[in-house]
């Protein structure tokens, strides 16, 4: 079945820094991958999304490239800043028998000090 | 635009009482609704799903149960609550005419079983 594994964390990065947060998946289909992130004490809020190979997704700073010949969907962000720190989570959308069916990774917890 | 709505916002119950959580969505029609269970440090548990109303998918064998009672609102209860089931719980809705669109989540309920 579908599936999402994502780096473990946690990241913690100093100010400036580059980021990275490695996600690929497996697929039966034709999958649409995205990549949410949660602050403290909220939900889970859309950060980007790609719907097809070769796509990019990007929002705020933060990048993502559908990569079908790797499986891959890594986040990146060229400078941090203490306000990224959150718990990052990939995830894909992928159309099954009962309809869309959604897989998300376990989550990377990013801390960026000052 | 869409919104989603979760209460209460934070719960603290003792063990054995009931649980109603309640998830509406605004600004959409027939979408379809979700409930996750995020322990703590972890990630997304899937718990039900719902394609329209008093349609219910159950994921995992527990002790809650969900209702969809009208096309924009989602309930999880339960008869007598364990510790098992403090977490924060999230709803989500998704686009039910869309093959490969996102979902939304709401604010979440932090629940405290003592």
């Amino acid at each position: 079945g579908d599936s999402v594994t994502q780096m473990e964390g946690p990241v913690t990065l100093s100010e400036e820094a580059f980021l990275t947060i490695n996600c690929t998946y497996t697929a039966t289909g034709y999958p649409s991958l995205f990549w949410y992130v949660q602050y403290p004490g909220e939900g889970l809020q859309l950060l980007l999304k790609a719907t097809k190979a070769d796509d990019k997704g990007s929002n705020k700073g933060f990048e993502a490239t559908y990569r079908k010949e790797t499986t891959s969907f890594h986040l990146e962000k060229g400078s941090v800043q203490v306000s990224d720190s959150a718990v990052y989570f990939c995830a894909l959308s992928d159309w099954g028998n009962t309809g869309n069916q959604f897989y998300f990774g376990t989550g990377t917890s990013l801390t960026v000090i000052p | 635009s869409q919104t989603i709505h979760q209460w209460p916002a934070t719960l603290v119950q003792p063990v054995g009482s009931p649980l109603s959580l309640e998830c509406t969505v605004e600004g959409t029609s027939n979408p379809n609704l979700y409930w996750y269970r995020q322990a703590a440090g972890r990630g997304l548990q899937l718990l039900f799903y719902s394609v329209g109303i008093g349609q219910i998918s159950s994921e995992v064998p527990q002790n809650l149960s969900a209702s969809r009672p009208q096309d924009r609102q989602f309930i999880l209860s339960s008869k007598k609550l364990l510790l098992s089931d403090s977490g924060f719980y999230l709803c989500a809705w998704s686009s039910g005419r869309a093959r490969v669109y996102e979902q939304y989540f709401g604010p979440g309920t932090r629940l405290t079983v003592t």
